[in-house]
């Protein structure tokens, strides 16, 4: 049984470019939230997509943005990027049954660093 | 608003040491769930308990232990005989009804265990 996994590892982006990192979520799993974890903080909720919808959204700007596929996999992407946006990027999987909530189930993340 | 407090920045034990996690939170639904994860050095948040609102009772899991009160809004945990293989960064996080599972997490403890 697959977890949860992203693409790819490791990424080194310049000021002002794009990027786009994936996710596919544990088998079973139909939600995918995703989470960015900057140097020595806990991670911070970014937004959550279910039936290809964006669901929930923290405080995070319109420069990220995000997709679900048919087949529940995500893509996160960052417009713009400033040198604050380098962190961990950690995509977590998990369904809600019944409204209440499950445990998310997480990747090993991606490592961006912006230049 | 819902916050999640972990005070202990850095614990160092030497193995075999019982060693405990404070985990505070604040909350203002009276329907809410809490977790801890475990993060090794690989980066991948590793999902070790989900505990609801509603259920006070401890658990035990092996030499992992987890005390709830919700008079004094505390999740802590207890690791006992501890091993090197414990080194990790531990985080307690909140999950709120209609929050869709969405977790908010404290800034973590670092656990380094010696040999």
């Amino acid at each position: 049984d697959a977890g949860v996994t992203q693409s790819p590892t490791h990424l080194i982006k310049t000021r002002g470019q794009q990027v786009t990192l994936r996710c596919s979520p544990k088998s079973g799993h139909d939600t995918v939230s995703w989470y960015q974890q900057a140097l020595g903080q806990g991670p911070q909720f970014i937004f959550q997509y279910y039936e290809e919808e964006e669901r929930q959204r923290g405080n995070f700007p319109d420069r990220f943005s995000g997709h679900q596929f048919p087949n529940y996999s995500s893509e996160l992407n960052v417009n713009a990027l400033l040198l604050g946006d380098s962190a961990l990027y950690l995509c977590a999987s998990s369904f809600v049954l019944a409204g209440q909530p499950y445990e998310q189930y997480f990747g090993p993340g991606t490592r961006l660093t912006v230049t | 608003a819902q916050k999640v407090t972990q005070a202990q920045t850095e614990i160092s034990v030497v193995e075999k040491e019982d060693v405990t996690l404070d985990c505070v939170y604040e909350t203002r639904d009276t329907t809410y769930y809490l977790f801890w994860y475990k993060q090794p050095p690989s980066g991948e948040l590793v999902f070790l308990i989900r505990r609801n609102s509603f259920d006070e009772q401890n658990e035990i899991s092996g030499r992992y232990s987890w005390n709830f009160q919700k008079s004094t809004s505390s999740f802590n945990f207890t690791i006992t005989a501890s091993q090197v293989v414990d080194s990790a960064v531990y985080f307690c996080a909140l999950s709120e009804r209609g929050s869709q599972g969405n977790l908010i997490f404290g800034k973590g403890t670092k656990l380094s265990v010696k040999p």
